[in-house]
Protein backbone atom coordinates (compact mmCIF):
# COMPACT_ATOMS: atom_id res chain seq x y z
CA UNK A 1 0.00 0.00 0.00
CA UNK A 2 1.83 3.19 -1.24
CA UNK A 3 -0.83 5.48 0.61
CA UNK A 4 -2.05 6.76 -3.02
CA UNK A 5 -5.55 5.86 -4.56
CA UNK A 6 -7.03 6.76 -8.02
CA UNK A 7 -10.17 5.95 -9.17
CA UNK A 8 -10.92 4.78 -11.52
CA UNK A 9 -8.74 2.65 -12.51
CA UNK A 10 -9.79 2.15 -15.98
CA UNK A 11 -11.70 4.31 -18.01
CA UNK A 12 -12.88 3.83 -21.91
CA UNK A 13 -14.34 6.27 -23.63
CA UNK A 14 -15.18 8.04 -27.10
CA UNK A 15 -13.43 10.68 -28.70
CA UNK A 16 -14.82 14.20 -28.07
CA UNK A 17 -15.65 12.94 -24.72
CA UNK A 18 -14.59 14.66 -20.91
CA UNK A 19 -12.77 12.53 -18.21
CA UNK A 20 -11.85 13.24 -14.84
CA UNK A 21 -9.42 11.42 -12.80
CA UNK A 22 -9.01 11.54 -8.89
CA UNK A 23 -6.11 10.93 -6.46
CA UNK A 24 -6.59 10.57 -2.91
CA UNK A 25 -3.68 10.71 -0.27
CA UNK A 26 -4.50 8.63 2.83
CA UNK A 27 -2.97 11.28 4.73
CA UNK A 28 -1.51 14.67 4.02
CA UNK A 29 0.55 15.43 2.42
CA UNK A 30 1.79 18.74 0.62
CA UNK A 31 3.98 17.76 -2.54
CA UNK A 32 1.39 16.00 -5.36
CA UNK A 33 2.50 14.59 -9.09
CA UNK A 34 0.51 14.23 -11.88
CA UNK A 35 2.53 11.73 -14.60
CA UNK A 36 1.39 10.50 -17.90
CA UNK A 37 2.72 7.37 -19.15
CA UNK A 38 2.56 5.45 -22.74
CA UNK A 39 2.52 2.38 -23.75
CA UNK A 40 6.23 1.59 -23.79
CA UNK A 41 7.73 4.39 -22.04
CA UNK A 42 8.68 6.00 -18.54
CA UNK A 43 5.93 7.99 -16.70
CA UNK A 44 6.49 11.30 -18.02
CA UNK A 45 5.62 14.43 -15.69
CA UNK A 46 2.75 16.65 -16.14
CA UNK A 47 2.12 19.10 -12.99
CA UNK A 48 2.89 19.36 -9.79
CA UNK A 49 1.19 20.70 -6.70
CA UNK A 50 2.44 22.29 -3.27
CA UNK A 51 -0.87 22.02 -1.27
CA UNK A 52 -3.53 23.40 -3.40
CA UNK A 53 -1.14 25.33 -5.23
CA UNK A 54 -0.64 24.45 -8.84
CA UNK A 55 2.95 25.66 -9.27
CA UNK A 56 4.55 23.47 -12.23
CA UNK A 57 3.25 22.59 -15.60
CA UNK A 58 4.68 20.44 -18.49
CA UNK A 59 4.16 21.47 -21.86
CA UNK A 60 2.35 18.35 -22.32
CA UNK A 61 -0.75 19.39 -20.41
CA UNK A 62 -1.99 21.27 -23.61
CA UNK A 63 -5.07 23.40 -22.49
CA UNK A 64 -7.29 20.40 -22.72
CA UNK A 65 -5.93 19.21 -19.77
CA UNK A 66 -6.51 20.66 -16.46
CA UNK A 67 -6.04 19.71 -12.64
CA UNK A 68 -6.89 21.03 -9.43
CA UNK A 69 -6.08 20.37 -5.56
CA UNK A 70 -9.08 22.15 -3.85
CA UNK A 71 -7.79 22.36 0.22
CA UNK A 72 -4.61 20.82 -0.69
CA UNK A 73 -5.85 17.03 -0.15
CA UNK A 74 -7.43 15.11 -3.00
CA UNK A 75 -6.57 16.34 -6.57
CA UNK A 76 -8.28 15.81 -10.02
CA UNK A 77 -7.04 15.63 -13.28
CA UNK A 78 -9.90 16.11 -16.09
CA UNK A 79 -9.08 16.18 -19.67
CA UNK A 80 -11.82 17.91 -21.73
CA UNK A 81 -12.39 16.49 -25.51
CA UNK A 82 -10.76 13.68 -25.37
CA UNK A 83 -8.30 12.68 -28.25
CA UNK A 84 -6.71 8.94 -29.08
CA UNK A 85 -2.97 10.29 -28.11
CA UNK A 86 -4.63 11.11 -24.78
CA UNK A 87 -4.75 7.18 -24.64
CA UNK A 88 -2.18 6.37 -21.65
CA UNK A 89 -1.85 5.44 -17.81
CA UNK A 90 -2.10 8.60 -15.82
CA UNK A 91 -0.67 8.06 -12.46
CA UNK A 92 -0.67 10.10 -9.17
CA UNK A 93 2.22 9.97 -6.76
CA UNK A 94 2.95 12.04 -3.71
CA UNK A 95 6.02 13.32 -1.90
CA UNK A 96 6.68 13.36 1.70
CA UNK A 97 10.11 13.80 1.66
CA UNK A 98 12.33 13.58 -1.19
CA UNK A 99 11.14 10.18 -2.91
CA UNK A 100 7.62 9.91 -4.43
CA UNK A 101 4.92 6.92 -4.10
CA UNK A 102 2.97 6.64 -7.00
CA UNK A 103 -1.04 5.24 -6.57
CA UNK A 104 -2.09 2.61 -9.05
CA UNK A 105 -3.21 4.60 -11.96
CA UNK A 106 -6.10 5.03 -14.49
CA UNK A 107 -5.75 3.51 -17.64
CA UNK A 108 -7.78 5.69 -20.38
CA UNK A 109 -8.40 4.10 -23.46
CA UNK A 110 -9.96 6.62 -25.88
CA UNK A 111 -11.79 4.94 -28.42
CA UNK B 1 17.94 19.48 -17.69
CA UNK B 2 18.00 15.52 -16.79
CA UNK B 3 18.21 12.65 -19.22
CA UNK B 4 18.37 9.03 -18.08
CA UNK B 5 19.62 6.28 -20.54
CA UNK B 6 18.92 2.42 -19.80
CA UNK B 7 21.22 0.77 -21.94
CA UNK B 8 18.66 -2.37 -22.21
CA UNK B 9 15.12 -2.46 -23.20
CA UNK B 10 15.22 -6.07 -22.34
CA UNK B 11 17.33 -8.78 -20.05
CA UNK B 12 16.48 -12.07 -19.99
CA UNK B 13 17.70 -14.33 -17.26
CA UNK B 14 17.40 -17.76 -16.22
CA UNK B 15 16.12 -18.08 -12.72
CA UNK B 16 18.83 -17.79 -9.93
CA UNK B 17 20.93 -16.12 -12.10
CA UNK B 18 22.70 -12.56 -10.97
CA UNK B 19 21.39 -9.39 -13.02
CA UNK B 20 22.71 -6.12 -13.38
CA UNK B 21 20.12 -3.30 -15.04
CA UNK B 22 22.44 -0.41 -16.07
CA UNK B 23 21.65 3.48 -16.13
CA UNK B 24 23.35 6.42 -16.97
CA UNK B 25 22.03 9.95 -16.55
CA UNK B 26 23.31 13.10 -17.17
CA UNK B 27 22.47 16.89 -15.51
CA UNK B 28 24.57 19.63 -14.95
CA UNK B 29 23.57 19.67 -11.20
CA UNK B 30 23.36 17.51 -8.34
CA UNK B 31 20.48 14.73 -8.23
CA UNK B 32 19.06 12.39 -6.48
CA UNK B 33 18.67 8.84 -8.01
CA UNK B 34 15.92 5.71 -7.72
CA UNK B 35 14.47 2.91 -9.60
CA UNK B 36 11.14 1.67 -9.38
CA UNK B 37 10.06 -1.54 -10.49
CA UNK B 38 6.56 -1.53 -12.30
CA UNK B 39 4.52 -5.11 -12.38
CA UNK B 40 1.82 -5.16 -14.97
CA UNK B 41 -1.47 -2.53 -14.86
CA UNK B 42 0.37 -1.44 -11.51
CA UNK B 43 1.84 1.90 -10.12
CA UNK B 44 5.53 1.83 -9.71
CA UNK B 45 6.94 0.50 -6.58
CA UNK B 46 9.88 2.17 -5.03
CA UNK B 47 13.16 -0.30 -5.05
CA UNK B 48 16.09 2.19 -3.67
CA UNK B 49 17.32 5.63 -3.72
CA UNK B 50 20.26 7.40 -3.72
CA UNK B 51 19.97 10.71 -1.94
CA UNK B 52 23.86 10.75 -0.28
CA UNK B 53 26.49 9.03 1.58
CA UNK B 54 27.67 5.55 0.80
CA UNK B 55 27.76 5.23 -3.37
CA UNK B 56 26.09 1.26 -2.80
CA UNK B 57 22.36 1.68 -1.42
CA UNK B 58 20.30 -1.64 -0.60
CA UNK B 59 16.48 -1.96 -1.20
CA UNK B 60 13.80 -4.04 -1.23
CA UNK B 61 13.26 -7.59 -2.45
CA UNK B 62 17.05 -8.23 -2.45
CA UNK B 63 18.25 -5.27 -5.21
CA UNK B 64 21.12 -3.42 -4.32
CA UNK B 65 22.40 -0.18 -6.94
CA UNK B 66 26.16 1.48 -6.64
CA UNK B 67 26.06 5.52 -7.64
CA UNK B 68 28.99 6.13 -10.05
CA UNK B 69 29.65 10.00 -9.91
CA UNK B 70 32.26 9.81 -12.52
CA UNK B 71 30.41 7.27 -14.62
CA UNK B 72 27.19 9.27 -14.06
CA UNK B 73 26.01 5.79 -13.84
CA UNK B 74 23.36 3.96 -11.15
CA UNK B 75 23.13 0.61 -12.12
CA UNK B 76 20.73 -1.91 -10.09
CA UNK B 77 21.92 -5.43 -9.62
CA UNK B 78 21.00 -8.51 -7.53
CA UNK B 79 22.89 -11.45 -7.20
CA UNK B 80 20.09 -14.49 -7.83
CA UNK B 81 16.87 -13.76 -9.23
CA UNK B 82 13.39 -15.33 -8.79
CA UNK B 83 10.35 -15.93 -11.24
CA UNK B 84 8.65 -12.83 -9.16
CA UNK B 85 10.94 -10.17 -9.97
CA UNK B 86 9.71 -10.25 -13.61
CA UNK B 87 8.52 -6.83 -14.14
CA UNK B 88 9.83 -3.34 -15.99
CA UNK B 89 11.96 -1.42 -14.21
CA UNK B 90 12.69 2.21 -14.34
CA UNK B 91 15.42 4.28 -13.26
CA UNK B 92 14.48 7.93 -12.30
CA UNK B 93 16.61 11.51 -11.01
CA UNK B 94 15.28 14.71 -9.90
CA UNK B 95 17.42 17.54 -9.32
CA UNK B 96 18.42 18.55 -5.70
CA UNK B 97 16.34 21.71 -5.26
CA UNK B 98 13.37 23.47 -3.57
CA UNK B 99 9.82 23.25 -4.65
CA UNK B 100 9.07 20.59 -7.74
CA UNK B 101 11.48 17.87 -7.79
CA UNK B 102 9.97 16.39 -10.87
CA UNK B 103 11.24 12.47 -11.92
CA UNK B 104 12.61 12.09 -15.04
CA UNK B 105 12.42 8.64 -16.03
CA UNK B 106 14.45 6.03 -18.22
CA UNK B 107 12.66 3.90 -20.72
CA UNK B 108 12.11 0.97 -19.37
CA UNK B 109 13.96 -2.19 -18.69
CA UNK B 110 11.75 -5.50 -19.15
CA UNK B 111 13.00 -7.96 -16.82
CA UNK B 112 12.08 -11.63 -17.86
CA UNK B 113 12.89 -14.74 -15.73
CA UNK B 114 12.87 -17.81 -17.43
CA UNK B 115 12.97 -21.15 -15.13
Amino acid sequence: DTGVSQNPRHKITKRGQNVTFRCDPISEHNRLYWYRQTLGQGPEFLTYFQNEAQLEKSRLLSDRFSAERPKGSFSTLEIQRTEQGDSAMYLCAIAPLYEQYFGPGTRLTVT
Amino acid sequence: AQSVTQLDSQVPVFEEAPVELRCNYSSSVSVYLFWYVQYPNQGLQLLLKYLSGSTLVKGINGFEAEFNKSQTSFHLRKPSVHISDTAEYFCAVTRIIQGAQKLVFGQGTRLTINP
